[in-house]
């Protein structure tokens, strides 16, 4: 399988206190995005970053890339009770002159109020 | 209304029944996917599609077909359901590869 993996699968946290969540995958990539997914419901793009960007920010949250480990990292910055949610890498890399957006397992994070 | 709309929203089917799961957006983009979803593994890309003459196999293609009948339609069918689809499905869409997808609602699917 191609598919990549967050850790933890699962995190707990008070609010205010920060969340980090870690991505890793397998294959060369030409971006890794972020999603939040809210109970059963579709998935929200919340930034991309590209292979040759070594951190990247936006509002609270901060994303590193690490691509001669295969891995980044999510940070929500002062968490609140509406982060709750699940958290997936999707990795971007292309085959034979196609992409396609390869997802992780996720992370769910609950901030306790 | 929602970029990415996904018809039906729940479904109850039996083993053996066939059916289709209609995916449609307005966001004008060429490139169209099906993922499915199952607690613990995360979203599998089942088929994608670049434009309307391009439909490409994802990883767990067995046991489904698809068909773009537009730019903006993007079906998905089980020609003989069992319970091991039984399953969240999402369908999603995106300009290119250095840009974000959106995704529809999702579509529970049961297969009893």
């Amino acid at each position: 399988s191609q598919q990549g993996e967050e850790d933890p699968q699962a995190l707990s946290i008070q609010e205010g206190e920060n969340a980090t969540m870690n991505c890793s995958y397998k294959t060369s990539i030409n971006n890794l995005q972020w999603y939040r997914q809210n109970s059963g419901r579709g998935l929200v793009h919340l930034i991309l970053i590209r292979s040759n960007e070594r951190e990247k920010h936006s509002g609270r949250l901060r994303v590193t890339l690490d691509t001669s480990k295969k891995s980044s990292s999510l940070l929500i910055t002062a968490s609140r009770a509406a982060d709750t949610a699940s958290y997936f890498c999707a990795t971007v890399a292309t085959t034979s002159g196609t992409y396609k957006y390869i997802f992780g397992t996720g992370t769910r994070l609950k901030v306790l109020a | 209304d929602a970029d990415v709309t996904q018809t039906p929203r729940n479904r109850i089917t039996k083993t053996g029944k066939r059916i289709m799961l209609e995916c449609s957006q307005t966001k004008g983009h060429d490139r169209m996917y099906w993922y499915r979803q199952d607690p613990g593994l995360g979203l599998r890309l089942i088929y994608y599609s670049f434009d309307v003459k391009d439909i490409n196999k994802g990883e767990i293609s067995d046991g489904y077909s698809v068909s773009r009948q537009a730019q903006a339609k993007f079906s998905l069918s089980l020609e003989s359901a069992i319970p091991n689809q039984t399953a969240l499905y999402f369908c999603a869409t995106s300009a290119g590869q250095y840009t974000e997808a959106f995704f529809g609602q999702g579509t529970r699917l049961t297969v009893v």
